[in-house]
């Protein structure tokens, strides 16, 4: 099976602009979850969605959204970016309750 | 709330020596536990869980973990490292209030010298 894709790998954008970020789970798998990583903070989880539902929210502000399609793709929106958004977001696809997340290689967020 | 401490923020050990690396958690319940592997510039590889059963649970390239509820421990071990270990690691637990949120702690980064 292909693993967990993101696109785009990269990415510049400047101070207050919006950017969107894509994640293409395992095939079969509804779950998608939204991880951010920075040094400061290290890993935290943004939201979760299964079957175009959220399921759970991390602590956010409002600017941090996202979707699920009905194929399972997500994206996760970014909007009003500032400075301390620059991070490398993990997207992760789970099968089932309390199993094991897959991850993919992340997109690496730089906000100028 | 729950969470998850990893007390060292780096472990060093020789090739061919055991490793462990150390992991506490705070949950109300039954605790989800896994580890992880971040290789740089690469997501999060999983190793291993812990949902129910043996304490102690064999995961990939190796790595096994034990689980102590009396000491509330989830640590990491290998009886015999390797230099490609050399990694940053990740103990993480699983939501208990539905769904797959997971807590992690803040990573061990482990080298193995020669």
């Amino acid at each position: 099976k292909a693993g967990v894709t993101q696109t785009p790998r990269y990415l510049i954008k400047t101070r207050g602009q919006q950017v969107t970020l894509s994640c293409s789970p395992i095939s079969g798998h509804r779950s998608v979850s939204w991880y951010q990583q920075t040094p400061g903070q290290g890993l935290q989880f943004l939201f979760e969605y299964f079957s175009e539902t959220q399921r759970n929210k991390g602590n956010f502000p409002g600017r941090f959204s996202g979707r699920q399609f009905s194929n399972s793709r997500s994206e996760m929106n970014v909007s009003t970016l500032e400075l301390g958004d620059s991070a490398l977001y993990l997207c992760a696809s789970s099968s089932d309750l309390a199993h094991e997340q897959y991850f993919g290689p992340g997109t690496r967020l730089t906000v100028t | 709330a729950q969470s998850v401490a990893q007390p060292e923020d780096q472990v060093n050990v020789a090739e061919g020596n055991p490793l462990t690396v150390k992991c506490t958690y705070s949950v109300s319940g039954n605790p989800y536990l896994f580890w992880y592997v971040q290789y740089p510039n690469r997501g999060l590889q999983f190793l291993l869980k812990y949902i129910t059963g043996d304490n102690l649970v064999k995961g990939s390239y190796g790595f096994e973990a034990e689980f102590n509820k009396s000491q509330t421990s989830f640590h990491l071990k290998k009886p015999s490292a390797l230099v490609s270990d050399s990694a940053l690691y990740f103990c993480a637990l699983g939501s208990t209030g539905g769904g797959n949120k997971l807590t992690f702690g803040t990573g061990t980064q482990l080298k193995v010298e020669l």
